[in-house]
């Protein structure tokens, strides 16, 4: 069946450094990678997003990068800090998505 | 603009029992989604509407799982009998299309004894 699949599960940067969380996926069909940011105890809230027709998109400290090709998108944070510890969801799909299992990311002050 | 609703936000019942979770779309969004995430793991996609048919149910245990929404608006989730290993979050997501944003609501924590 689809399937996502996210690596790290737990990333512990020092703040200011990168962070670097990566997916891939089995449906070729997918042409909708969204990430998700999910705070203790708080609903999902969707950071960035990336259709099938692009292969980078960047919006202030954030970037997903898309490999159609190898089926797997990345997400990357630079200059992190403290406020951005909280547990990364990727997903992919097309009229539905599946998500992945989670990293938890902990900047360390 | 107001966000997904969802009642109640918190429920604690026995095994066996029935249970009923609420939500409230953002107005206009077509599609409606229920997930259900265990602690330490992603939302799992249960059973996805656009406007008041079904698009999706194929992981929705149909043997105790049920779910509608009428008039294409507010949907119900209902659980009978639960069983121990439905304790999770039940989300509620809305969005304007099928494959869109999803803006979700603050779930409901359901404790099973």
């Amino acid at each position: 069946g689809e399937n996502v699949e996210q690596h790290p599960s737990t990333l512990s940067v020092q703040e200011g450094d990168s962070a670097v969380i990566k997916c891939t996926y089995s449906d070729s069909a997918s042409n909708y990678f969204p990430w998700y940011k999910q705070e203790l105890g708080k609903r999902p809230q969707l950071i960035i997003d990336i259709r099938s027709n692009v292969g980078e998109k960047k919006d202030q400290r954030i970037a997903v990068t898309l490999n159609k090709t190898a089926k797997h998108f990345s997400l990357h944070i630079t200059e992190t800090q403290p406020e951005d510890s909280a547990v990364y969801f990727c997903a992919a799909g097309t009229y539905k998505y599946i998500f992945g299992t989670g990293t938890r990311l902990k900047v360390l002050a | 603009e107001a966000g997904v609703a969802q009642s109640p936000r918190y429920k604690i019942i026995e095994k066996r029992q029935s249970v009923a979770f609420w939500c409230n779309p953002i107005s206009g969004h077509a599609t409606l989604y229920w997930y259900q995430q265990i602690l330490g793991q992603g939302p799992k996609l249960l059973i996805q509407f656009q406007n008041n048919g079904v698009v999706d149910d194929s992981q929705l245990p149909k043997d105790r799982f049920s779910a509608e929404r009428l008039k294409g608006v507010d949907s119900t989730l209902k659980i009978q009998p639960a069983k121990l290993e439905d304790s999770a979050v039940y989300l509620c997501a809305s969005s304007l299309e099928q494959i869109n944003e999803q803006f979700f609501g603050p779930g409901t924590r359901l404790t099973v004894l």
